[in-house]
């Protein structure tokens, strides 16, 4: 089935560097979603790439969707303590409805 | 709008019982999933639901069972509870329709399950 690889599993930053989580596929996708969860809170839906080779940005988070849609990033500019939280990635493959989650990053930002 | 709201936020159980577990998705929103997270296994996917149907299964056991309701409220039942189902159990809601594969899901707040 498909699988949805999701690195670094954790990451320290000090506040105010940056920070990139990579997620890899085993299958081509059709679109990956982004999700944030606080601790203690639910997934926060951030964000849908679908064309290949497509980036979007939403103020200091910069999404990626790789050109053969099978990988994609988010990279957090100079990270703030409200960064803090778990970030899934979560794809499609084809015209399958279901998503497949990626194991998340669990982001930890240092004052 | 209403976001996704599910009840009770917190259960606990002993192994060998039951529990039913209730989600009402977004006004408008017809689909519902469900999904186990646990942090060795991360967001586990269970079943969907759409117009009151089963659209969607994940590879649980049998003890795991939900339904729909004609008003898109959804139950989760898990029967014969054991250790190892203590969990956040999230669902989300979506729009739902089968040729949007672009439908973007919305998840309540959870259900913390404790299992003695």
């Amino acid at each position: 089935g498909q699988q949805v690889m999701q690195i670094p599993q954790y990451q320290h930053v000090q506040e105010g560097e940056d920070f990139t989580t990579y997620c890899n596929s085993s299958t081509t996708l059709s679109n990956i979603q982004w999700y944030k969860q606080r601790p203690g809170g639910h997934p926060v839906f951030l964000i849908q790439l679908v064309k290949s080779g497509e980036v979007k940005k939403q103020k200091r988070l910069t999404f990626q969707f790789g050109e053969a849609k099978k990988n994609s990033s988010l990279h957090i500019t100079a990270t703030q303590t409200t960064d803090v939280g778990t970030y899934f990635c979560a794809g499609r493959a084809g015209s399958a409805r279901q998503l497949t989650f990626g194991s998340g990053t669990q982001l930890t930002v240092l004052p | 709008k209403a976001g996704v709201t599910q009840t009770p936020r917190y259960l606990i159980k002993t192994r060998g019982q039951q529990v039913t577990l209730s989600c009402s998705p977004i006004s408008g929103h017809r689909s519902v999933s469900w999904y186990q997270q646990t942090p060795g296994q991360g967001l586990q996917f269970l079943f969907e639901y759409f117009s009151e149907t089963q659209r969607n299964k994940g590879n649980f056991p049998g003890r795991f069972s939900g339904r729909q309701f004609s008003n898109s409220r959804s139950e989760m039942n898990v029967s014969t509870l054991e250790l190892g189902d203590s969990a956040l159990y999230l669902c989300a809601s979506s729009m739902g329709s089968l040729r949007d594969t672009k439908d973007t899901q919305y998840f309540g707040p959870g259900t913390r399950l404790t299992v003695l």
